[in-house]
């Protein structure tokens, strides 16, 4: 069974520009999380998706955005772009929404802004 | 989610068990303990959970104490393989979904 992919895996971007990010999540889940890695502030929780409805969101600004579509497929878009946003964008599916079930992290993407 | 406490780091030597300690000292009855790892330039691995009883799989074990205020990953075997950051979470366990709270982890460094 194939894993989380994200795409891109790369990305650079200056600022003010806005960015949209992608998700496929593990054939079957139906839930997708998306959290930031930074050096400084490690990993925090975004949002998380089930069914199409956001269900949580984490502590971080409206620029932070994101959708699922009926296929479960995730996107996250980010507007006005700042230096701090440069981060690894990590994307999470897990089966369902309850929590006790795992999570499986794609190998995020990178982004860097200039 | 409680809060836990982990060492910053630890090292262990190849071909040894490594003991992974977590405080959780405010955890709630509704609480999963849950392991995650991040190797080096990868994202998290889920490694483990349990809820009060030791719990086992093909990866580490999981102690629990009695009282639930602390917990132990245990890697029987570790392998350079098995260097990684080690997250120990805690996770309500009544409807609905909350992201993880990853805290910063025991840096897990293996000798060969």
């Amino acid at each position: 069974k194939a894993g989380v992919t994200q795409t891109p895996r790369y990305l650079i971007k200056t600022r003010g520009q806005q960015v949209t990010l992608s998700c496929s999540p593990i054939s079957g889940h139906r839930s997708v999380s998306w959290y930031q890695q930074t050096p400084g502030q490690g990993l925090q929780f975004l949002f998380e998706y089930f069914s199409e409805t956001q269900r949580n969101k984490g502590n971080f600004p409206g620029r932070f955005s994101g959708r699922q579509f009926s296929n479960s497929r995730s996107e996250m878009n980010v507007s006005t772009l700042e230096l701090g946003d440069s981060a690894l964008y990590l994307c999470a599916s897990s089966l369902a929404t309850a929590n006790y079930n795992e999570q499986f992290f794609g190998p995020g993407t990178r982004l860097t802004v200039l | 989610d409680a809060k836990t406490t982990q060492p910053n780091s630890m090292e262990s030597n190849e071909e040894e068990p490594v003991h992974l300690p977590c405080n959780h000292s405010t955890i709630s009855g509704t609480d999963y303990i849950h392991w995650y790892r991040q190797l080096p330039s990868q994202g998290p691995e889920y490694v483990i959970h349990g809820l009060t009883s030791n719990v086992n799989n093909r990866m580490a074990s999981l102690a629990i104490a009695e009282d639930r205020k602390s917990s132990t990953l245990i890697l029987h075997r570790a392998t350079l393989r098995d260097a990684a950051v080690y997250y120990c979470i805690l996770r309500y366990s009544g409807g609905g979904a909350d992201g993880l709270t990853f805290g910063k982890g025991t840096h897990l460094i293996i000798q060969p």
